[in-house]
């Protein structure tokens, strides 16, 4: 079992959807990353949160410790969302390495 | 604009060459990673670094090696490139601590 599970593997939503991508986890961590790729490679750092909430425009990121759960919100989704949307946690031990998702293919349709 | 470069975006090497790929960072940062990204597998560590001329293996080191001479620079060499190397090659910084990632554009190695 891997030790940072996403889901949906895939989502297809219409503009304007509000989104939910999930992040389960299962070490201990100091803190979560949401990243996002978009096509052609690069990787775009979102957030970094090891408790509560934090909000950048559109997107919003949530964890919970105890239930070791995280979840990033989109709202008034927009094609230029549509991308690849990853979950890394840096373990407790070992704290400057990350542990990847699988990643979320999210594609917003006009 | 701070940022993580890479070398090259695409590059076709042949099987048993020696292949460098390289990755410069202008924050200053003293963590500096490289990953391979493969469909199906995610994101994989090769090797990281914490400090000038201090490596660590990750989890596929593999047929891999990494030099870093100066802060800035940190060097992923294929020492006989295969074609189970072909892969998107991402390099990324951070400071000590738990602090945010920068990220590299990638590099798309496609051995033949």
């Amino acid at each position: 079992k891997n030790e940072v599970e996403q889901s949906p593997q895939n989502l297809t939503a219409q503009e304007g959807e509000f989104i939910t991508i999930n992040c389960s986890y299962s070490v201990g961590i100091s803190a979560l990353h949401w990243l996002q790729q978009h096509p052609g490679g690069g990787i775009v750092s979102l957030f970094m949160l090891s408790s509560g909430k934090k909000k950048h425009g559109r997107l919003i990121a949530t964890i919970n410790i105890q239930e070791k759960h995280s979840s990033l919100h989109i709202t008034a989704s927009h094609p230029r969302d549509s991308a690849v949307y990853i979950c890394a946690v840096s373990r407790v031990q070992g704290a400057q390495k990350l542990v990847f998702g699988q990643g979320t293919r999210l594609t917003i349709n006009p | 604009d701070v940022k993580v470069t890479q070398s090259s975006r695409y590059l076709v090497k042949r099987t048993g060459e020696k292949v460098f790929l390289e990755c410069v960072q202008d924050m200053d940062h003293e963590n500096m990673f490289w990953y391979r990204q493969d469909p199906g597998l995610g994101l994989r560590l090769i090797y990281f670094s914490y400090d000038v001329k201090m490596k660590e293996k990750g989890d596929i080191p593999e047929g891999y090696s990494v030099s870093r001479e100066k802060k800035e620079r940190f060097s992923l060499i294929l020492e006989s490139a295969s074609t189970n190397q072909t892969s998107m090659y991402l390099c990324a910084s951070s400071l000590l601590g738990d602090y945010g990632y920068t990220f590299g554009s990638g590099t798309r190695l496609t051995v033949v």
